[in-house]
């Protein structure tokens, strides 16, 4: 079955350690991007990539780093930098940049204590 | 960006139709209108999207105002499994416009 996963679906990290969140699509789509969700609150845009080894800072980038290598593959790392990292992070893909639709994954759901 | 306005909860007998209303009153000729839902602590889910027609798929309609300025999400038999939020997002057509705008959504709840 074609779609994204994400792995784990819950993680734990102690304050001041980077942890890497992953995204993997089998949809052989060019476009790929990382959301951040707070209680209550709607989707934020974090970073996005249209094409392998291309990606662009979105809304609330700032203690976020990701890479491109691989088409499939659009691995997110969240760093010490980030002052709340506590949150749900999505993962989306899209056949491109344009006006279709974003097929999303389940979900890492990070709390760092 | 076009920004959209939607109730923040609503409520929907089973078996009913449920209207879910969006306005986005500052919305460009490009502009497309597009549905998400998102089921508690899942990824969102695409239901629907229109330009200026009104829409129909395997799960909804989307009947969009003639002078787009706002718009609805009906979804004919509402079930238990319709409860989520919604989201009403408007978004360019053109290339390399990433971004979607996700607000608050509306809260529906489908009771039995």
């Amino acid at each position: 079955d074609g779609g994204i996963t994400q792995s784990p679906k819950y993680l734990f990290r102690k304050e001041g350690q980077n942890v890497t969140l992953s995204c993997e699509q089998n949809l052989n789509h060019d476009a790929m991007y990382w959301y951040r969700q707070d209680p209550g609150q709607g989707l934020r845009l974090i970073y996005y990539s249209q094409i392998v080894n291309d990606f662009q800072k979105g809304d609330i980038a700032e203690g976020y780093s990701v890479s491109r290598e691989k088409k499939e593959s659009f691995p997110l790392t969240v760093t010490s930098a980030q002052k709340n990292p506590t949150a749900f992070y999505l993962c989306a893909s899209s056949i491109d940049g344009t006006a279709t639709e974003q097929f999303f994954g389940p979900g890492t759901r990070l709390t760092v204590l | 960006d076009a920004k959209t306005t939607q109730p923040t909860s609503m409520d929907c007998a089973e078996g009913r139709a449920a209207n879910l209303p969006c306005n986005h009153s500052t919305i460009s000729g490009n502009e497309y209108v597009y549905w998400y839902r998102q089921i508690h602590s899942q990824g969102p889910q695409y239901i629907i999207h229109g330009l200026k027609n009104n829409e129909t798929n395997e799960m909804a309609s989307l009947i969009i105002t003639e002078d787009r300025k706002s718009s609805t999400l009906i979804l004919p038999h509402a079930t238990l499994r319709d409860t989520a939020v919604y989201y009403c997002i408007v978004r360019p057509a053109t290339s390399g416009t990433y971004k979607y705008i996700f607000g608050t959504g509306t809260r529906l709840k489908v009771l039995a």
